[in-house]
């Protein structure tokens, strides 16, 4: 059981390149999201995702697109990267059964964009 | 977008003593969570309170979900230096698991 995977674990840009960070969960959860952390701030959700084939948007979603094919793996795509890209990325999967909350973080994306 | 309002920010403390933070918001939360961060790593969820009123410990942690379902509470009794972290709380309204609403953070420093 490897929880919540994520890759890369560092990643260097230059602007306008893009890239997608991987995301996997092996527990079968229904919810994923994907949060940015900047310095001094908590978590702020970019994307997320209640099923497989199904996506919304959260709190920062603009210059990152995400899909849910599968419900083990949630890619957040960059389309041209920026500078204000520069943040660490968390991934997360959870689940909330008879009034039961569980929910695991990867270990994150630490990624620049110069 | 909204944030939560957690204080204090940071904390020195010496080995033993007992801590205390909260966090606060202008809406209405269903669900309040805390998470402590080491550095380099991701959150890992401590406690999760679902109802208003509701007093819930884990281990040395405990943690209150406010009356009027604004406001949250974290103690931790008899503080060691694994303590060391940031504490995070966070809010979930109606709708769906994945959208919480994030405090800013309270770093936590236990000395000897």
């Amino acid at each position: 059981n490897a929880g919540v995977t994520q890759t890369p674990k560092f990643q260097v840009l230059k602007t306008g390149q893009s890239m997608t960070l991987q995301c996997a969960q092996d527990m079968n959860h229904e919810y994923m999201s994907w949060y940015r952390q900047d310095p001094g701030m908590g978590l702020r959700l970019i994307h997320y995702s209640v099923g497989a084939g199904i996506t919304d948007q959260g709190e920062v979603p603009n210059g990152y697109n995400v899909s849910r094919s599968t419900t083990e793996d949630f890619p957040l795509r960059l389309l041209s990267a920026a500078p204000s890209q520069t943040s660490v990325y968390f991934c997360a999967s959870s689940l909330l059964a008879g009034g039961s909350y569980e929910q695991y973080f990867g270990p994150g994306t630490r990624l620049t964009v110069t | 977008g909204q944030q939560l309002n957690q204080s204090p920010q940071s904390m020195f403390i010496q080995e033993g003593e007992d801590v205390s933070m909260n966090c606060t918001s202008s809406s209405i939360f269903n669900t309040w969570l805390w998470y402590k961060q080491d550095p380099g790593e991701g959150p890992v969820l401590l406690i999760a309170l679902y109802k208003a009123g509701e007093l819930t410990s884990n281990g040395r942690l405990t943690a209150q979900f406010g009356i009027t379902r604004k406001d949250s509470f974290l103690n931790i009794s008899a503080s060691i230096p694994s303590d060391v972290g940031i504490y995070f709380c966070a809010g979930q309204g109606t709708g769906t698991a994945s959208k919480l609403t994030f405090g800013t953070g309270t770093r936590l420093q236990v000395t000897l």
